[in-house]
């Protein structure tokens, strides 16, 4: 089956410095997406992207789609202590709304104030 | 989290025992989606529906039904509850997103199952 291979498994940084995350696949998708997600709760998208090489920011964080389209990355610049959570890539394959979503592992995000 | 409700909250279940979890959007939409996420895996998609009526499997359906009985609902049931699903269970919908090809999903709070 498809699998998403995201790393680092965890990281701990002190605040203000900036971060990058990444999945890799060894199927295409047609769309990845970056959740968030903070303890007690469910995902919440970040970030979207649905083009080969399409670069899309919100605020501090940028996350870019795999010319392969097998891969994508995530960057948060100027890290802070709300940052911290755990971070999931998604990617889609099938279309329209009947689509599955495939997650990576996480990455765990711990910020030093 | 985006009209979807997901009841209950917390459940402790014995080995066996049977309960049917409950999710509800208020979004209309077609699709709905039911996943568990065990520690260090992401989360894991268990059963989809397309539509009212429709159910399809996703990668990890064994030991689980699901029910969409109406729009609105769509509900997943372990007839004989075993300690290997004891995990959290989201449910989602699809978000309208910026795009006309918008295919981002949106969670529910989860509901936490321990199974003894």
């Amino acid at each position: 089956g498809q699998q998403l291979n995201q790393s680092p498994q965890s990281m701990f940084i002190q605040e203000g410095e900036d971060v990058s995350m990444n999945c890799t696949s060894s199927s295409i998708f047609n769309t990845w997406l970056w959740y968030k997600q903070d303890p007690g709760e469910g995902p919440v998208l970040l970030i979207a992207l649905y083009k080969a090489g399409e670069l899309t920011s919100n605020g501090r964080l940028t996350a870019q789609f795999g010319i392969t389209r097998k891969d994508s990355f995530l960057n948060i610049s100027a890290s802070i202590p709300s940052d911290v959570g755990i971070y999931f890539c998604a990617g889609q394959w099938g279309s329209g709304n009947t689509g599955k979503l495939i997650f990576g592992q996480g990455t765990t995000l711990q910020v030093k104030p | 989290n985006a009209g979807v409700t997901q009841t209950p909250k917390f459940q402790v279940l014995k080995t066996g025992q049977s309960m049917t979890l409950q999710c509800a959007q208020d979004m209309n939409h077609n699709s709905m989606y039911w996943y568990r996420q065990d520690p260090g895996m992401g989360l894991r998609l268990i059963y989809y529906s397309a539509s009212e009526g429709t159910t399809d499997k996703g990668e990890v359906p064994n030991g689980y039904n699901v029910s969409r009985l109406n729009k609105r609902e769509f509900s997943l049931r372990l007839e004989s509850a075993a300690p290997s699903q004891t995990s959290v269970y989201f449910c989602a919908i699809p978000g309208t997103g910026s795009s006309s090809l918008s295919y981002e999903q949106y969670f529910g709070p989860g509901t936490r199952l321990t199974v003894t």
